[in-house]
């Protein structure tokens, strides 16, 4: 089946301007997040959403960040009056979710939005 | 707060070397789950293993392995007889319980095998 997918895969912006990212995650999966790849660095969680649950946007980091999610499908983030510090690759992943310790759902990660903030 | 330290940034083998990658971890949560995901030079992440908190069991599928170590806070990977189709960066991820499910993760460490 079809696996997490994003657009755009690169994106140019000048500072200052506003930039939205998409994620279609797979198809029945409840829990979607956002992390940001910066050159040479590890994934920063971002946000996560499950289901009609309140999003958890404890990684945002500033009030320029924000994302949607229309129930269980896509989502966007949107990033506002971008700076250079804004650029980084933006991953996306999605699973599903269970209660039990043994039931753990890993996250399928899509190819990532490239930002690239002049 | 959940920490994932991986000291190595840079590994450089030659092919057929063995090569462990470490990972050490911080938590206070008694029940979580530690990962290794492995990202080659397309960029996307692929997941290689899972391990919750309670299964020290070490774990080999074919030349990887993998060794979780509760009283050092460690989960070390080690690739046997590396092929260069195994450069990449690497990564190891931490994660609470279900209910918290987002990911820590390390700085990675990349690793470059060499003919």
């Amino acid at each position: 089946g079809a696996g997490v997918s994003q657009s755009p895969s690169n994106k140019v912006t000048e500072k200052g301007k506003d930039v939205e990212l998409r994620c279609d995650p797979i198809s029945g999966h409840t829990a979607l997040y956002w992390y940001r790849q910066r050159l040479g660095q590890g994934l920063e969680f971002l946000i996560y959403f499950q289901g009609n649950s309140a999003p958890d946007k404890s990684g945002l980091p500033s009030d320029r960040f924000s994302a949607e999610r229309t129930g269980e499908s896509v989502s966007t983030l949107t990033i506002q009056r971008t700076q250079q510090e804004d650029s980084a690759v933006y991953l996306c992943a999605s699973s599903l979710i269970g209660v039990a310790i043994s039931s753990y759902n890993e996250q399928f990660f899509g190819p990532g939005t490239r930002l690239t903030v002049l | 707060a959940q920490k994932v330290t991986q000291a190595q940034t840079e590994i450089s083998v030659v092919e057929k070397e063995d090569v462990t990658l470490d990972c050490v971890y911080e938590t206070r949560d008694t029940t979580y789950y530690l990962f290794w995901y492995k990202q080659p030079p397309s960029g996307e992440l692929v997941f290689l293993i899972r391990r919750n908190s309670f299964d020290e069991q070490n774990e080999i599928s074919g030349r990887y392995s993998w060794n979780f170590q509760k009283s050092t806070s460690s989960f070390n990977f080690t690739i046997t007889a590396s092929q260069v189709v195994d450069s990449a960066v690497y990564f190891c991820a931490l994660s609470e319980a279900p209910g918290a499910q987002k990911l820590v993760f390390g700085q990675g460490t990349r690793l470059t095998i060499n003919p």
